[in-house]
């Protein structure tokens, strides 16, 4: 059974940063992409950033572009997601994602989330 | 900027409805790589129809999805108090990046 699970979310003054972890289990991880998805209060679905199964290749929204970096740990099948200049624009909750395979643009299971909150 | 949904549609149970998805030529039109989403708020979202009209394993032939141009549809048929949700498109829009639709909210009368 494929499962996320989140963790590291937070309240994060503006302009501080974060990391926000996910633990995969279930499936081969090095052979899927990764990714983070986000959901903004009383907002929609935002895809903010994807990496690829190996880790050499990392993709991200233009709002999240310098700020945000994605990796992961294949011997730890984990993806994490350093949150940093943050606005209060970026509070939501972020969603790990598995995408569906290789060139496979869609997410077959999502995590639970994990909120984090921009304020000072 | 977002791919455009309507922001609500609701039926009564038993009857059909249609949640429209409409992007541009750097998406929508360009890609088959749509895919659609049902999220109970509170809930992890959950895939329902990918690469246009495919469903994954488990999902009720109750859903179906096609695409015209630079516009997707969902479909669900004989409707259900529990299809009560959110629902979004989301859009391959070229170099590994993805666009999200506003989301549809259905109700279920």
């Amino acid at each position: 059974e494929v499962q996320l699970l989140e963790s590291g979310g937070g309240l994060v003054q503006p302009g501080g940063a974060l990391r926000v972890s996910c633990a995969a289990s279930g499936f081969t991880f090095r052979t899927y992409a990764m990714g983070w998805v986000r959901q903004a209060p009383g907002k929609g679905l935002e895809w903010v950033a994807g990496i690829s199964g190996s880790g050499n290749k990392t993709y991200y929204a233009d709002s999240v572009k310098g700020r945000f970096t994605i990796s992961r740990d294949i011997s730890k099948n984990t993806v994490d997601l350093q949150v940093s200049s943050l606005r209060a624009e970026d509070t939501a909750v972020y969603y790990c994602v598995k995408y569906g395979g290789n060139l496979k643009f869609y997410f077959d299971f999502w995590g639970q989330g994990t909120l984090v909150t921009v304020s000072s | 900027s977002a791919l455009t949904q309507t922001a609500s549609v609701s039926g009564s149970p038993g009857q059909s409805i249609t949640i429209s998805c409409t992007g541009t030529s750097s998406d929508v039109a360009t890609y088959n790589l749509l895919s659609w989403y049902q999220h109970h708020p509170g809930k992890a979202p959950k895939l329902i129809i990918y690469e246009v009209y495919k469903r994954p394993s488990g999902i009720s032939n109750r859903f179906s999805g096609s695409k015209s141009g630079d516009t997707a549809s969902l479909t669900i048929s004989g409707l259900q108090a529990e299809d009560e949700a959110d629902y979004y498109c989301c859009s391959y829009a070229g170099s590994s990046t993805l666009l999200f639709g506003g989301g549809t909210k259905l109700t279920v009368l």
